[in-house]
């Protein structure tokens, strides 16, 4: 099986720099992913990575250690749009199925 | 190019009906993955077709069941409905039925929300 654990809220300040943790623990493991999920909307797809290290996308960067079980998204110049629940989420090696993290809401606050 | 069309967004039943939900993917992506989302439980993997043909099936009792269609679009029943099946249900498609991986990307529908009296 597969659990998934991450932050349930967090806070911080427009401008600032924020980092949301993931650890997962799997019984094969393939990628992590990170979606975004704004208040009513669907999830959408922000990073995936398979490799150990840092894939950064603009303001959006993603890290992985696959010998800790640990990921982490790192956001920066926060804007108010970034307020949104934050997925983390474990491709089973073999599986055919995601699984996902209960969520991080994350406030971006004036 | 559409997204995940679903359908109905929102409906409300009481306990002990049954439900059909909707879902048509993004053309030319064969697989179609169920999602249930609560607030306390977060997404939970309901099932996946491919082909017509169900491939992993979660945690859920059987009232939960799904079938797809040759055109790929797929639909979800909840028989017997229960209070603690108020949720939103997400339906999301990829190109192919292998494990998801940087070229095979989940791609969301905006979900129905399902409400039980």
């Amino acid at each position: 099986g597969q659990n998934i654990d991450q932050p349930t809220e967090m806070t911080a300040t427009e401008g600032a720099i924020v980092q949301i943790n993931c650890t997962y623990q799997t019984s094969g493991f393939n990628g992590l992913f990170w979606y975004q999920q704004h208040a009513g909307e669907a999830p959408t797809f922000l990073s995936y990575n398979v490799l150990d290290g840092l894939e950064e996308k603009g303001r959006f960067s993603s890290f992985l250690s696959r010998s800790k079980g640990y990921s982490y998204l790192l956001l920066k110049e926060l804007q108010m749009k970034d307020s949104a629940s934050y997925l983390c989420a474990a491709s089973g090696a073999g599986s055919y199925q995601l699984t996902f993290g209960k969520g991080t809401k994350l406030s971006v606050i004036p | 190019k559409a997204g995940v069309t679903q359908t109905p967004r929102y409906l409300i039943k009481t306990r002990g009906q049954q439900v059909t939900l909707s879902c048509s993917p993004i053309s030319g992506h064969r697989s179609v993955s169920w999602y249930q989302q609560t607030p306390g439980q977060g997404l939970q993997f309901l099932f996946e077709y491919f082909s017509e043909t169900q491939r992993n099936k979660g945690n859920f009792p059987g009232r939960f069941s799904g079938r797809q269609f040759s055109n790929s679009r797929s639909e979800m029943n909840v028989s017997t409905l229960e209070l603690g099946d108020s949720a939103l249900y997400l339906c999301a498609s990829k190109v192919l039925g292998g494990a998801d991986s940087g070229a095979n990307v989940l791609t969301f529908g905006a979900g129905s929300r399902l409400t039980v009296l």
